[in-house]
């Protein structure tokens, strides 16, 4: 059975990076493409965007490509996202998903000082 | 980018059918996907390509439509269905959801 599993809450100070981790399990990682998708408080999904663990390359939407950093580790099976320069209109949940068909149960993250 | 468009919330009773809509302000092919998430969970695929029912997802929900115009179908509808559901495409860049339509059971 495939599992993902991510990395605990984070409280987080603004202007600071944070880097959450998804671990694949049951399945190696570069099956699919993982994507990262986040989600405010009570609010939407929005797609950040995604890496081919097979050749690291990545894609992301326009307005989180100077926030977001995505990287994988085929031999951990794990995945990747940094954010950066955070402000408080980054506190939400975000999901990776592997291939949209498996989602991780999500990591919030809390931006506050 | 992409728009896509949904009704905001339904209500309906156990055992009707119901039809979710999703609109796109430009073609996406049939790369349209279904999802339902209820609180504190993480989305569920139910509806992949406009019409094909991912593994494990009852025969209840259905999906159709491409172009624009996509409808996700539940028949009959179970007090277990209640949730938010998501349309998303993945043909334009970026990739896109919807604001989610809230179903409700009478």
């Amino acid at each position: 059975e495939v599992q993902l599993q991510q990395s605990g809450a984070e409280l987080v100070r603004p202007g600071t990076s944070v880097k959450l981790s998804c671990k694949v399990s049951g399945d190696t990682i570069t099956a699919y493409y993982m994507h990262f998708v986040k989600q405010r408080p009570g609010q939407g999904l929005e797609w950040i965007g995604r890496i081919d663990p097979e050749d690291d390359s990545t894609k992301y939407a326009e307005k989180f490509k100077n926030k977001a950093t995505l990287t994988a580790d085929t031999s951990s099976n794990t995945a990747y996202l940094k954010l950066s320069s955070l402000t408080s209109e980054d506190t939400a949940t975000y999901f990776c998903t592997w291939g949209f068909a498996y989602w991780g149960q999500g990591t919030l993250v809390t931006v506050s000082s | 980018d992409t728009v896509l468009t949904q009704s905001p919330a339904l209500a309906v009773s156990p055992g009707e059918r119901v039809s979710i809509s999703c609109r796109a302000s430009e073609g996406v092919n049939s790369y349209m996907h279904w999802y339902q998430q209820k609180p504190g969970q993480q989305p569920k695929l139910l509806i992949y390509k406009a019409s094909n029912l991912a593994s494990g997802v009852p025969a209840r929900f259905s999906g159709s439509g491409s172009g624009t115009d996509f409808t996700l179908t539940i028949d009959p509808v179970e007090a277990d269905d209640t949730a938010t559901y998501f349309c998303q495409q993945s043909w334009n860049d970026p990739y896109t959801f919807g604001a989610g339509t809230k179903l409700e059971l009478k």
